[in-house]
């Protein structure tokens, strides 16, 4: 059964760059979408975006000045960071590996515990 | 980006209850939408995938419909610990996006 573990800085200042890592337990990489998601403390859930075990990348638009996801296959783990955050950053940010059917179908899990990163000067 | 729109924001119900949550897609979406239950300060579960697909392991008081731009889940009758918020969210095309959530509460 896969899970995944995350991890990261929790308390940053504005303009510092937000580090999460996620690790992949009793899986594997190749065929799926390695994805981040976040929510700000009380609203809703954004995706954010995914990378795939080829290192191919999709960002949403609003960060996509600011933000890298990579891949570490020989570490089990993959990685968000967020460049010059803001307090507009501060959310519990989570991981997921996203499948796809055989007729390319998308479905999300299992979900890492989730991270609160607060950006406070 | 594709808009979801979910209704009810809110909603009070009892156990035993059936209850229906929809969302619309601001397009075409064919029936690329999963749903998602999420509790207090846990991560969100996959319900349903492909709009009716029900994951493994997930009860069948649960079910999904719709496809274009309508979609529905249903709970046939409500347990303790289906309260919890219900998103839906788009995977046709990037950015995926959710809908702004259903906070299902206890009446």
């Amino acid at each position: 059964q896969v899970q995944l573990q995350q991890w990261g800085a929790g308390l940053l200042k504005p303009s510092e760059t937000l580090s999460l890592t996620c690790n992949v337990r009793g899986g594997f990489f190749s065929g799926y979408y390695w994805t981040w998601v976040r929510q700000p403390p009380g609203k809703g859930l954004e995706w954010i975006g995914e990378i795939n075990h080829s290192g191919s990348t999709n960002y949403i638009p609003s960060l996509k000045s600011r933000i890298t996801i990579s891949l570490d296959m020989s570490k089990n783990h993959f990685s968000l960071k967020l460049r010059s955050v803001t307090a507009a950053d501060t959310a519990v940010y989570y991981c997921a590996r996203g499948g796809v059917t055989g007729y390319g179908k998308i479905w999300f899990d299992p979900w890492g515990q989730g991270t609160l990163v607060t950006v406070s000067s | 980006a594709i808009q979801m729109t979910q209704s009810p924001s809110s909603l009070s119900a009892s156990v035993g209850d059936r209850v229906t949550i929809t969302c619309r897609a601001s397009q075409d979406i064919r029936n690329d939408l999963g749903w998602y239950q999420q509790k207090p300060g846990k991560a969100p579960k996959l319900l349903i995938f492909a709009a009716s697909s029900l994951q493994s392991g997930v009860p069948s008081r649960f079910s999904g419909s719709g496809s274009g731009t309508d979609f529905t889940l249903t709970i046939s009758s409500l347990q303790p610990e289906d309260f919890a918020s219900y998103y839906c969210l788009q995977d046709y095309n990037y950015p995926y996006t959710f809908g702004q959530g259903t906070k299902l509460e206890i009446k």
